[in-house]
């Protein structure tokens, strides 16, 4: 079993409809949870970062984390065509500049106008 | 402000041969990863580069190593390259120390591909 799972979609949604991105996990001891975007041909880009459970919210973006059932989502709303691309979570046992990131595969979204 | 850059961006070699990929970081980061995202997976950590020393390594045979140098920048090599090589290498860079909200920027990537 992976350490995180990901559901790699692809996902399709009409302009404007609210998009909900998942990731579960089986490691416990992960409290720093973090979702990043990346572009085709391009790197990844931090969107939210979030410790231990609760909701935290960003414009359009709502990430919210349950350590209880070890499961985290992204929440997009009123998405746009420019919102399409992978979508990767990513999560670490540990803060600071020396932890290791564990990632899960990316949810390909496609935003259609 | 450059942001973290890469070079170069596409790159092929043959199987056997050795391969350095290079990273500048962003201005004021003073540590760099390495990761290798294959087609259609998430980014695996390669390693961490802090004060010109490997600070972290993740599961890679020695066939991958590394180096920093005294202004931050850093190099991957990669020998005796075999075809399972191939993949998006990313660079990222963030600043050591910067506390429960540290932030890794990532580069664009080296797409290395073995023929």
């Amino acid at each position: 079993q992976k350490e995180v799972e990901q559901d790699p979609g692809p996902l399709s949604v009409p302009e404007g409809a609210i998009v909900s991105l998942n990731c579960t996990y089986s490691n416990s001891a992960f409290q720093y949870f973090m979702w990043y975007r990346q572009y085709s041909r391009k790197g990844p880009e931090l969107l939210m970062y979030t410790y231990s459970s609760g909701n935290k919210e960003d414009g359009r973006f709502t990430a919210q984390v349950d350590k209880s059932s070890k499961y985290i989502s992204l929440f997009i709303r009123d998405s746009q065509p420019s919102d399409s691309a992978t979508y990767l979570c990513a999560m670490s046992a540990r803060a600071g500049n020396n932890r290791k990131l564990i990632w899960g595969l990316g949810t390909s979204l496609a935003v259609n106008p | 402000d450059a942001g973290v850059t890469q070079s170069p961006t596409h790159l092929i070699k043959t199987r056997g041969q050795q391969v350095t990929l290079r990273c500048s970081p962003k201005s004021g980061h003073d540590t760099v990863s390495w990761y290798q995202q294959a087609l259609g997976q998430g980014p695996q950590f390669i390693f961490q580069y802090y004060e010109e020393e490997e600070r972290q390594r993740g599961n890679f045979p020695d066939r991958f190593s590394g180096h920093q140098f005294p202004n931050y920048s850093s190099e991957l090599n990669v020998n005796a390259l075999l075809l399972g090589d191939s993949a998006l290498y990313l660079c990222a860079s963030s600043l050591a120390d910067s506390g429960i909200t540290d932030t890794q920027y990532f580069g664009p990537g080296t797409r290395l591909t073995v023929l």
